[in-house]
Parts: structure tokens; C-alpha cells; sequence
């Protein structure tokens, strides 16, 4: 069954600190492995894309890390900003024929001054 | 800006009650996907459509129904509204190629059902 588990499912850091999100997931065949930053109310945007040979993608203060072999994806925030309080989603693309897109339920991140 | 419009941004209304929410997808985009985002939930996909044919169906009640025009903008009907049908309904479109599942999402409509 194709899923996507996000941990944690909330968090809260001090302005300026680092943190990291994690997702693993058990989608096939994978195609490519989503971030997506969505702030309360609005529409979910994407931070990095990743495909199966890329390890490692920057978006700014955001790094996204994909093991297609462990099926694990890790999203670092440095430098946390009062901006990045928001829910940050995992999406994974399985390609069957079409794309089947499955969504993590997302992690809460606070960040608090 | 994603480029996706959905209108209206605000919808009130009845129980029992029958509304339509309005999408238009980015430029050239051949797909749209309708959401459902209840308090504090994730994102619930609801159905696909392709260049106006349906392509793929999630988990979306009978009272409601979609549908996308020769124009592309999609229509998304929900009708016998019932309390819980209260959430935030996203629309997303995504174009063609390698990354034809890169969805840009619009900016939603908050439905409240009285």
C-alpha cells in the first residue's frame, strides 16, 4: 500500500535554531519526493523536488535529503525565522501508467521568539 | 501567486444548501485537482481532471460533483450541505512532461456551513 508517515507530528524551536522534519514513505514505483511549506489558511507551495538520483536539494535556508533505498526524506531548516511557522508536507509521486501523488499529513513547526 | 484563481475566497452558507466553487488553472495547465482541507487536517484529494475528462477519483462524497470546462477552468458542486462539509476547498492544476505532478495550488475557498 503506497503511504507517506511524517514525524513529527508537530514541533516547536526557538527563533534561529535549526531543526529537521522527517518522511518516510513506502510509495512505488517512485518517481520523485515533494516538500511543500503551506501557512495557516492559504495554499500548500512547494519548497524542493527530487527525483530518484538526487540526494540532496536547497531551497534557501531549506535542504531537502532523499535515501530511495532506505525510502526516507529529511527536511532541514537553518537559521529558523518566525515566517517558518507553518505545516510542511511530504508528497511522493508514484508513476503507474499516469502519476499517483500520496500526501503526507504534514508536520506543524512553531517557531516562537 | 501560483497563477491558480479560485473564487470566491468566502463562501456562508446553509445546511441543507447547494454551492459552487470556481477554479481557473495556471496557463496551459491541462490538469486540476480539487481538495478538501478540514480544520487541522491534511489535505484530503477529492478527484482529477484531464483536459476536461475525469482521471482519477479520491474520496469524494455523491453530494458532490465536479467537472472541467473546454476552457479549462473546473467547477466544484457540493450540494445537501451538511455541517462537516465545512473546510477549506483547494484547487491545484499541473501541466505535462516529467514533472506533470508538480501541482500548483490556488489560494482556496474557506466554506462555512451554518
Amino acid at each position: 500500500k503506497n503511504q507517506v508517515e511524517q514525524s513529527p507530528q508537530s514541533l516547536i524551536i526557538l527563533e534561529g535554531k535549526n531543526c529537521t522534519l522527517q518522511c518516510n514513505y513506502t510509495v512505488s514505483p517512485f518517481s520523485n519526493l515533494r516538500w511543500y511549506k503551506q501557512d495557516t489558511g492559504r495554499g500548500p507551495v512547494s519548497l524542493t523536488i527530487m527525483t530518484f538520483s538526487e540526494n540532496t536539494k536547497s531551497n534557501g535556508r531549506y535542504t531537502a535529503t532523499l535515501d530511495a533505498d532506505t525510502k526516507q526524506s529529511s527536511l532541514h531548516i537553518t537559521a529558523s525565522q518566525l515566517s517558518d511557522s507553518a505545516s510542511y508536507i511530504c508528497v511522493v509521486s508514484a508513476r503507474t501508467g499516469g502519476f499517483k501523488t500520496i500526501f503526507g499529513a504534514g508536520t506543524r513547526l512553531f517557531v516562537k521568539a | 501567486d501560483s497563477g491558480v484563481t479560485q473564487t470566491p475566497k468566502h463562501l456562508i452558507t446553509a445546511t441543507g444548501q447547494r454551492v459552487t466553487l470556481r477554479c481557473s488553472p495556471r496557463s496551459g495547465d491541462l490538469s486540476v485537482y480539487w481538495y478538501q482541507q478540514s480544520l487541522d487536517q491534511g489535505l484530503q484529494f477529492l478527484i482529477q481532471y484531464y483536459n476536461g475528462e475525469e482521471r482519477a477519483k479520491g474520496n469524494i462524497l455523491e453530494r458532490f460533483s465536479a467537472q472541467q470546462f473546454p476552457d479549462l477552468h473546473s467547477e466544484l458542486n457540493l450540494s445537501s450541505l451538511e455541517l462537516g462539509d465545512s473546510a477549506l476547498y483547494f484547487c491545484a492544476s499541473s501541466g505535462t512532461g516529467e514533472l506533470a505532478d508538480t501541482q500548483y495550488f490556488g489560494p482556496g475557498t474557506r466554506l462555512t456551513v451554518l
